[in-house]
Order: structure tokens, then C-alpha cells, then sequence
């Protein structure tokens, strides 16, 4: 049973460029919530994704962007990349209905130079 | 928003002490989970707790939802359990998972 893959693991861009990272979620899972982690602090949240619709936005500006697939994979989309945009980016599923446990990948960690 | 604290920020342990760790939020919450960060930066969801007791192995988890708090207990604790523990809650008619800064636990051999 595979759980939540995350690409790439690691990416190095430079300010102003423009970056996906894709997710794709744990087999039965139908829902995707994306979170930003800047280090020595906890993950703060972007945004879900179900039913291939963005569902709810934390508060980050419109450079931050996304999709979801048929297949219920997603990508994160950055636009105009700043300094302050280095941090772990984390992808996480869950099935939507009652009690179901958030489950994360990995992380794909960007630095923006 | 809603408001996470988590205590202590860090914490000490020598191989096989216990320890509590406390999650208190601001609100009522739809649930309340408990995530292990390894020094990977791996994240582990341990619990999906929004109210009783629940074990798994040597971690146990308590949620008091009617007095907003939860507890995490690490039971004879191994140098693995190192890393940072979350709590993270999921208010009413919100999707959004807002967590607490952490509790950074490292277990010396």
C-alpha cells in the first residue's frame, strides 16, 4: 500500500522563477491538503483540494497556486519565487468523510537563492 | 483563528523515562491529531484523537475536548522517539488542519 509520494525531494530555484512540486495521495484516499514548513516551526496550511476543486485557502498570497487531477493527484504551483519562500513543503491525504487520519509525504524542500 | 499551545518547547528524556506532553487549544475542535517529526523531517500521524483515550505500543493519547486539552504520554521512551511531536486541531466547519509549534523531545541513551 503506497502512501503519499511527493517530487522532486529536493529543488533549488532562484527569486522570480516559478516552481510545481506534485503529490500523489495515499491509494483510497480522494483529498489533498498542501503545507508550507518553515524550520523550527509547524506546518501552516495552503490549501485542500477535492473533487478537483479548491475547497479551502489558508492565508498565503495568489503566487501559490494548484490543481487536482481525476486521479486525485495534485501539484503546488509557486509563482514569482521570494527568499522567504525556502521552506519544506508537504503534501498530505486523507479520504474525506468521518475519522480520517491526515497522512503526509515526505516533503519536498525548496531553497530559493 | 484558532490558538495551539503545545509544553513544554523541549524536552530532555534519558533512555527509558516517561513523559506527558500537553496540547491546549482555544476553541472546539472537529478532531485532534498527534504527529511525530523525525530528524528526517518525516511526519508521522500517531493519533487521530477528538475526544477518549487511546494506546498504540508505548504511546498513549488523552483528549479532554470539553476542557480543550489533549495528552500525549511516551512510555519508556527509546532514543527513536527523538524528534518533534505536533498536535494539530481541526476546528468546527473548517477543513484546515492549525498546528502547534511543537514539542522538540530528544531521548539520550
Amino acid at each position: 500500500d503506497a502512501g503519499v509520494t511527493q517530487s522532486p525531494t529536493h529543488l533549488i530555484k532562484t527569486r522570480g522563477q516559478q516552481v510545481t512540486l506534485r503529490c500523489s495521495p495515499k491509494s483510497g484516499h480522494d483529498t489533498v491538503s498542501w503545507y508550507q514548513q518553515a524550520l523550527g516551526q509547524g506546518p501552516q496550511f495552503i490549501f485542500q483540494y477535492y473533487e478537483e476543486e479548491e475547497r479551502q485557502r489558508g492565508n498565503f498570497p495568489d503566487r501559490f497556486s494548484g490543481h487536482q487531477f481525476p486521479n486525485y493527484s495534485s501539484e503546488l504551483n509557486v509563482n514569482a519565487l521570494l527568499l522567504g519562500d525556502s521552506a519544506l513543503y508537504l503534501c498530505a491525504s486523507s479520504s474525506q468523510g468521518l475519522n480520517s487520519p491526515l497522512h503526509f509525504g515526505n516533503g519536498t524542500r525548496l531553497t530559493v537563492t | 483563528g484558532i490558538q495551539v499551545e503545545q509544553s513544554p518547547p523541549d524536552l530532555i528524556l534519558q533512555e527509558g523515562a516517561n513523559s506527558t506532553l500537553r496540547c491546549n487549544f482555544s476553541d472546539s475542535v472537529n478532531n485532534l491529531q498527534w504527529f511525530h517529526q523525525n530528524p528526517w523531517g518525516q511526519l508521522i500521524n500517531l493519533f487521530y484523537i477528538p475526544s477518549g483515550t487511546k494506546q498504540n505500543g508505548r504511546l498513549s493519547a488523552t483528549t479532554v475536548a470539553t476542557e480543550r486539552y489533549s495528552l500525549l504520554y511516551i512510555s519508556s521512551s527509546q532514543t527513536t522517539d527523538s524528534g518533534v511531536y505536533f498536535c494539530a486541531v481541526e476546528p468546527y466547519n473548517d477543513y484546515k488542519l492549525s498546528f502547534g509549534a511543537g514539542t522538540t523531545v530528544t531521548v539520550r541513551a
